[in-house]
Protein backbone atom coordinates (compact mmCIF):
# COMPACT_ATOMS: atom_id res chain seq x y z
CA UNK A 1 0.00 0.00 0.00
CA UNK A 2 0.86 3.30 -0.82
CA UNK A 3 -1.64 5.47 0.45
CA UNK A 4 -3.39 6.15 2.94
CA UNK A 5 -6.97 4.43 2.44
CA UNK A 6 -9.83 3.95 4.47
CA UNK A 7 -12.78 2.23 4.14
CA UNK A 8 -15.56 2.06 4.07
CA UNK A 9 -16.45 5.41 2.17
CA UNK A 10 -19.65 5.70 3.92
CA UNK A 11 -21.60 4.52 6.48
CA UNK A 12 -25.15 4.89 7.89
CA UNK A 13 -25.99 2.93 10.81
CA UNK A 14 -28.96 3.40 13.67
CA UNK A 15 -28.71 5.20 16.60
CA UNK A 16 -27.20 2.78 19.29
CA UNK A 17 -25.45 0.54 16.72
CA UNK A 18 -21.76 -0.19 17.09
CA UNK A 19 -19.81 0.14 13.97
CA UNK A 20 -16.24 0.20 12.99
CA UNK A 21 -13.90 1.18 9.94
CA UNK A 22 -10.33 0.71 8.63
CA UNK A 23 -7.57 2.74 8.08
CA UNK A 24 -4.82 1.16 5.75
CA UNK A 25 -1.27 2.32 5.29
CA UNK A 26 2.10 1.86 4.27
CA UNK A 27 3.92 -0.53 7.14
CA UNK A 28 7.15 0.49 6.08
CA UNK A 29 8.86 3.09 8.24
CA UNK A 30 5.54 3.64 10.21
CA UNK A 31 6.12 6.63 12.24
CA UNK A 32 2.68 7.37 14.04
CA UNK A 33 -1.03 7.07 13.25
CA UNK A 34 -3.37 9.80 13.62
CA UNK A 35 -7.45 9.80 13.94
CA UNK A 36 -9.56 12.97 13.18
CA UNK A 37 -13.12 13.26 13.72
CA UNK A 38 -13.97 15.97 11.21
CA UNK A 39 -17.18 17.61 11.60
CA UNK A 40 -19.32 19.33 8.53
CA UNK A 41 -18.59 23.46 8.51
CA UNK A 42 -15.80 22.85 11.60
CA UNK A 43 -12.04 21.88 11.66
CA UNK A 44 -10.71 18.51 12.26
CA UNK A 45 -10.25 17.31 15.74
CA UNK A 46 -7.53 15.41 17.06
CA UNK A 47 -8.99 12.13 18.51
CA UNK A 48 -5.95 9.63 18.91
CA UNK A 49 -2.62 9.57 18.25
CA UNK A 50 -1.01 6.10 18.26
CA UNK A 51 2.92 4.87 17.76
CA UNK A 52 3.41 1.63 18.57
CA UNK A 53 2.47 -1.79 17.31
CA UNK A 54 -0.95 -3.24 19.71
CA UNK A 55 -1.55 0.50 20.73
CA UNK A 56 -5.07 0.58 21.94
CA UNK A 57 -6.83 3.80 22.48
CA UNK A 58 -9.90 4.77 24.09
CA UNK A 59 -11.94 7.95 24.26
CA UNK A 60 -15.24 7.47 25.52
CA UNK A 61 -17.47 5.31 23.36
CA UNK A 62 -14.55 5.62 20.60
CA UNK A 63 -11.95 3.31 20.54
CA UNK A 64 -8.89 2.82 18.25
CA UNK A 65 -6.48 -0.49 17.72
CA UNK A 66 -3.43 -0.16 15.91
CA UNK A 67 -1.31 -3.22 13.47
CA UNK A 68 1.90 -1.32 12.33
CA UNK A 69 3.64 -4.73 10.95
CA UNK A 70 0.41 -5.26 8.68
CA UNK A 71 -0.71 -1.62 8.29
CA UNK A 72 -3.69 -0.91 9.61
CA UNK A 73 -6.05 0.63 12.42
CA UNK A 74 -9.67 0.28 13.12
CA UNK A 75 -11.52 2.99 14.63
CA UNK A 76 -14.70 1.48 16.84
CA UNK A 77 -17.60 3.35 17.92
CA UNK A 78 -20.20 1.37 20.64
CA UNK A 79 -23.70 2.66 20.84
CA UNK A 80 -22.94 5.62 18.15
CA UNK A 81 -25.44 8.76 18.83
CA UNK A 82 -26.52 11.24 16.34
CA UNK A 83 -23.45 13.56 17.26
CA UNK A 84 -21.10 10.75 16.32
CA UNK A 85 -22.61 11.79 12.46
CA UNK A 86 -18.94 13.27 11.28
CA UNK A 87 -15.95 12.31 8.60
CA UNK A 88 -13.44 10.42 10.45
CA UNK A 89 -9.75 10.61 8.97
CA UNK A 90 -7.08 9.08 9.62
CA UNK A 91 -3.27 9.82 8.74
CA UNK A 92 0.04 8.34 8.54
CA UNK A 93 3.22 9.45 8.57
CA UNK A 94 6.14 8.00 7.86
CA UNK A 95 9.89 7.94 9.99
CA UNK A 96 10.90 11.65 9.49
CA UNK A 97 11.14 14.66 11.29
CA UNK A 98 9.51 16.67 8.68
CA UNK A 99 6.36 17.01 9.58
CA UNK A 100 4.59 15.35 7.08
CA UNK A 101 1.72 13.28 7.05
CA UNK A 102 -0.65 11.54 4.62
CA UNK A 103 -4.25 11.46 5.20
CA UNK A 104 -7.41 9.22 4.09
CA UNK A 105 -9.65 10.21 2.28
CA UNK A 106 -12.18 9.56 5.30
CA UNK A 107 -15.32 7.49 5.81
CA UNK A 108 -18.63 9.95 6.49
CA UNK A 109 -20.76 8.14 9.63
CA UNK A 110 -23.94 9.13 9.44
CA UNK A 111 -26.41 7.92 12.29
CA UNK A 112 -30.19 7.61 12.32
CA UNK A 113 -32.11 8.85 15.38
CA UNK B 1 -10.21 31.10 24.16
CA UNK B 2 -9.67 30.12 20.24
CA UNK B 3 -6.40 27.77 20.08
CA UNK B 4 -5.41 28.35 16.29
CA UNK B 5 -7.16 30.91 14.69
CA UNK B 6 -7.59 32.19 11.31
CA UNK B 7 -8.65 35.05 9.71
CA UNK B 8 -10.52 35.78 7.39
CA UNK B 9 -13.23 32.65 7.41
CA UNK B 10 -14.27 33.62 4.16
CA UNK B 11 -12.34 35.45 1.24
CA UNK B 12 -13.94 36.19 -2.50
CA UNK B 13 -11.49 38.18 -4.64
CA UNK B 14 -10.84 38.12 -8.62
CA UNK B 15 -8.46 36.08 -10.43
CA UNK B 16 -4.90 37.94 -10.71
CA UNK B 17 -5.13 39.75 -7.28
CA UNK B 18 -2.53 38.64 -4.72
CA UNK B 19 -4.25 38.04 -1.07
CA UNK B 20 -2.73 36.80 2.50
CA UNK B 21 -4.48 34.32 5.13
CA UNK B 22 -3.13 35.01 8.50
CA UNK B 23 -2.95 32.14 11.18
CA UNK B 24 -2.42 32.65 14.93
CA UNK B 25 -1.80 29.92 17.59
CA UNK B 26 -1.87 30.57 21.23
CA UNK B 27 -1.03 27.18 22.19
CA UNK B 28 3.17 27.75 22.60
CA UNK B 29 3.63 25.54 19.88
CA UNK B 30 6.88 25.29 17.72
CA UNK B 31 5.45 23.87 14.97
CA UNK B 32 2.57 25.10 11.87
CA UNK B 33 1.41 23.66 8.67
CA UNK B 34 -0.95 25.00 6.25
CA UNK B 35 -3.59 22.74 4.63
CA UNK B 36 -5.69 22.95 1.38
CA UNK B 37 -8.83 21.02 1.24
CA UNK B 38 -9.58 20.30 -2.60
CA UNK B 39 -12.77 19.79 -3.97
CA UNK B 40 -13.21 16.31 -3.38
CA UNK B 41 -12.90 17.06 0.06
CA UNK B 42 -9.43 15.77 0.53
CA UNK B 43 -7.03 17.42 3.29
CA UNK B 44 -3.67 17.82 1.66
CA UNK B 45 -0.58 19.42 3.62
CA UNK B 46 1.23 22.37 1.49
CA UNK B 47 3.67 23.66 4.39
CA UNK B 48 5.22 22.77 7.84
CA UNK B 49 7.62 25.42 9.70
CA UNK B 50 9.16 24.41 12.93
CA UNK B 51 10.41 27.76 15.11
CA UNK B 52 9.76 29.75 12.11
CA UNK B 53 11.64 27.79 9.60
CA UNK B 54 10.39 25.82 7.00
CA UNK B 55 10.41 21.76 7.46
CA UNK B 56 7.93 20.82 4.46
CA UNK B 57 7.17 22.63 1.08
CA UNK B 58 4.97 20.06 -1.03
CA UNK B 59 3.88 20.49 -4.29
CA UNK B 60 2.74 23.74 -4.04
CA UNK B 61 2.82 26.54 -7.21
CA UNK B 62 5.28 29.39 -6.29
CA UNK B 63 2.73 31.94 -6.28
CA UNK B 64 2.13 30.51 -2.65
CA UNK B 65 4.69 31.97 -0.38
CA UNK B 66 4.49 31.17 3.56
CA UNK B 67 5.45 33.49 6.11
CA UNK B 68 6.22 33.16 9.70
CA UNK B 69 7.82 35.86 11.49
CA UNK B 70 7.36 34.84 14.86
CA UNK B 71 6.61 30.79 16.34
CA UNK B 72 3.34 32.01 17.19
CA UNK B 73 1.98 33.13 12.93
CA UNK B 74 2.58 31.69 9.90
CA UNK B 75 0.92 33.25 7.07
CA UNK B 76 -0.09 32.03 3.36
CA UNK B 77 0.43 34.63 0.81
CA UNK B 78 -0.96 33.76 -2.75
CA UNK B 79 -0.11 35.77 -5.77
CA UNK B 80 -1.96 35.70 -9.17
CA UNK B 81 -5.05 33.78 -7.70
CA UNK B 82 -6.49 31.41 -9.97
CA UNK B 83 -10.12 29.81 -10.23
CA UNK B 84 -8.29 26.57 -9.39
CA UNK B 85 -6.76 28.14 -5.82
CA UNK B 86 -10.43 28.23 -4.81
CA UNK B 87 -10.62 25.92 -1.78
CA UNK B 88 -10.72 26.01 2.00
CA UNK B 89 -7.62 26.22 3.57
CA UNK B 90 -6.96 25.30 7.18
CA UNK B 91 -4.37 26.25 9.05
CA UNK B 92 -2.60 23.85 12.29
CA UNK B 93 -0.42 23.43 14.98
CA UNK B 94 1.48 20.99 17.11
CA UNK B 95 4.35 20.87 19.93
CA UNK B 96 7.49 19.40 17.97
CA UNK B 97 7.87 18.58 14.79
CA UNK B 98 7.92 14.87 14.99
CA UNK B 99 4.47 13.07 13.82
CA UNK B 100 3.44 11.54 17.04
CA UNK B 101 2.14 14.84 18.45
CA UNK B 102 -1.33 16.29 17.86
CA UNK B 103 -2.40 19.00 15.41
CA UNK B 104 -4.62 21.40 16.11
CA UNK B 105 -6.18 22.97 13.23
CA UNK B 106 -8.14 26.19 12.37
CA UNK B 107 -11.33 26.67 11.67
CA UNK B 108 -10.50 27.48 8.25
CA UNK B 109 -10.41 29.76 5.33
CA UNK B 110 -12.80 29.48 2.16
CA UNK B 111 -11.37 31.04 -0.49
CA UNK B 112 -13.32 31.81 -3.71
CA UNK B 113 -11.17 32.90 -6.76
CA UNK B 114 -14.22 34.74 -9.17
Amino acid sequence: ILNVEQSPQSLHVQEGDSTNFTCSFPSSNFYALHWYRWETAKSPEALFVMTLNGDEKKKGRISATLNTKEGYSYLYIKGSQPEDSATYLCASARDTNAGKSTFGDGTTLTVKP
Amino acid sequence: DTAVSQTPKYLVTQMGNDKSIKCEQNLGHDTMYWYKQDSKKFLKIMFSYNNKELIINETVPNRFSPKSPDKAHLNLHINSLELGDSAVYFCASSQGVGLHNEQFFGPGTRLTVL
